[in-house]
C-alpha cells in the first residue's frame, strides 16, 4: 500500500531563517505530488506542483521554492522566513491527474517568530 | 472569479441525527467534485467523489448530491457519531488542465 511522510512534523524557526520541509512517497511510482499551504481561517492554496523529476510548477509567486530531486521525494524550501509564512503545510499526491484523488501526508506546522 | 462556498460556522447536530453539509459554488463548470473529512492537526482524508452527470452517491453512512443546475452539493452523514465531528472539505476540479480547488471546510460537531 502507499504511504505518504513528512518531517518534520512542528518546526519553530524565526524570521530570516531558512527552511526545508521534506516529503517522501511509498508504494508508488511517478506521482504528481504538491504542496499546499493551509492558514488559520482559510482554505488549502496549492504552493507548487510536479509531475515529474526536476519539474516544478508554481501556483503563487512567494519567497518558497520546490524541488524534486527523486520520483518520490518533494521538498518545501526557503531561503529566509517570513512571519506569513507560517502555516500548516501538507504534501499530496496523485496518481494520474491533480483533479484525481489526492492522499495528504501528516503535515508540518510551522510557526515563524 | 471562481467562488466555492462552505459554511464557516459550526454545525452542531445531535448524535444519531442525519448531518448534512453544503457546499455551493460560483463561476465554476467542475466535471466533478470531491469531500474530503479532516481531524485537527492531521491531513485531509478522501471520502467521496462525484461527478457531473451523477446526481448522488453513497458510501456507507455517507451520501453526497450534486446539482449542477443549483451550482450546490449536500453532504450527508446519516445516523451520526461523536466520531464523525471534524471539519469536512468540498473540492472542485473543472477537469482537463485545471486544478482541484477546495473549500475552506464546515467544522461538525456530534454531541453524546
Amino acid at each position: 500500500s502507499q504511504t505518504i511522510h513528512q518531517w518534520p512534523a512542528t518546526l519553530v524557526q524565526p524570521v530570516g531563517s531558512p527552511l526545508s520541509l521534506e516529503c517522501t512517497v511509498e508504494g508508488t511510482s511517478n506521482p504528481n505530488l504538491y504542496w499546499y499551504r493551509q492558514a488559520a481561517g482559510r482554505g488549502l492554496q496549492l504552493l507548487f506542483y510536479s509531475v515529474g523529476i526536476g519539474q516544478i510548477s508554481s501556483e503563487v509567486p512567494q519567497n518558497l521554492s520546490a524541488s524534486r530531486p527523486q520520483d518520490r521525494q518533494f521538498i518545501l524550501s526557503s531561503k529566509k522566513l517570513l512571519l506569513s509564512d507560517s502555516g500548516f503545510y501538507l504534501c499530496a499526491w496523485t496518481q494520474g491527474a491533480w483533479t484525481d484523488t489526492q492522499y495528504f501526508g501528516p503535515g508540518t506546522r510551522l510557526t515563524v517568530l | 472569479s471562481q467562488k466555492i462556498e462552505q459554511n464557516s460556522e459550526a454545525l452542531n447536530i445531535q448524535e444519531g441525527k442525519t448531518a448534512t453539509l453544503t457546499c455551493n459554488y460560483t463561476n465554476y463548470s467542475p466535471a466533478y467534485l470531491q469531500w474530503y473529512r479532516q481531524d485537527p492537526g492531521r491531513g485531509p482524508v478522501f471520502l467521496l467523489l462525484i461527478r457531473e452527470n451523477e446526481k448522488e452517491k453513497r458510501k456507507e453512512r455517507l451520501k453526497v448530491t450534486f446539482d449542477t443546475t443549483l451550482k450546490q452539493s449536500l453532504f450527508h452523514i446519516t445516523a451520526s457519531q461523536p466520531a464523525d465531528s471534524a471539519t469536512y472539505l468540498c473540492a472542485l476540479s473543472g477537469g482537463g488542465a485545471d486544478g482541484l480547488t477546495f473549500g475552506k471546510g464546515t467544522h461538525l460537531i456530534i454531541q453524546p
